[in-house]
């Protein structure tokens, strides 16, 4: 089934301690986004890619990289975890970068708490 | 900078009864619109878009937005709710000027409750 796999679904993290979020679509897309989703907060993006070999920096990029070294994949790495990184994570993927209109297609998320 | 604003964290209906869900953007330049849904545990789904042409647009489960470009406002209605309307709605924006990130910016979202 054609979409956008996360993994994993949910977490439990020490503080201090670096994970790696996986993010796989599997529709050819060009671009791809990580946002984080907190309560009150709605969606705030992190970092997205445009397309494969380049990424760039959302709102809230602090504490986190990416990489895009093909297509499908965009992990979303945490260096030293941190309390305030807890939060709900969504991958999404869009075609066509240079047409802004079209809609994203979202992952089901990965649930991080770090304590 | 774009920015989106959701005024209510929870709208209550009865079944059968239309809904709102109201949302005001703010850009520099001409808006592209977008409603998606969230249902407990799930990703986000899209709905509808709004990017030119009529100001009412149709979308996925009956649902359909109106834009009001003089009230920079993007509402999501529905003639009759159902019960299974119950979620967690966003409203998102991007500027068709931003030829960076092209990224969406969300609203905060509003929870639709739909009493039976």
């Amino acid at each position: 089934i054609a979409g956008i796999t996360q993994a994993p679904t949910s977490q439990i993290l020490a503080a201090g301690r670096r994970m790696t979020l996986r993010c796989t679509q599997d529709m050819r897309h060009n671009a791809m986004y990580w946002y984080r989703q907190d309560l009150g907060l709605g969606l705030r993006l992190i970092h997205y890619s445009n397309t494969a070999g380049t990424t760039g920096k959302g709102e809230v990029p602090d504490g986190y990289s990416v990489s895009r070294a093909n297509t499908d994949d965009f992990p979303l790495t945490l260096a030293s975890a941190v309390p305030s990184q807890t939060s709900v994570y969504f991958c999404a993927s869009s075609p066509f970068p240079l047409a802004g209109y079209n809609e994203q297609f979202f992952g089901p998320g990965t649930r991080l708490t770090v304590l | 900078a774009q920015s989106v604003a959701q005024p209510e964290d929870q709208v209550n209906v009865a079944e059968g009864n239309p809904l709102t869900v109201k949302c005001t953007y703010s850009v520099s330049g001409n808006p592209y619109l977008f409603w998606y849904v969230q249902y407990p545990n799930r990703g986000l789904q899209f709905l509808l878009k709004y990017i030119t042409g009529d100001n009412l647009v149709k979308g996925s489960y009956g649902f359909e937005a109106e834009f009001n470009k003089s009230q920079t406002s993007f509402h999501l209605k529905k003639p009759s709710a159902l019960v299974s309307d119950s979620a967690l709605y966003f409203c998102a924006v991007r500027d068709m000027f931003d030829t960076g990130r092209r990224a969406l910016t969300f609203g905060s979202g509003t929870r639709l409750q739909v009493q039976p």
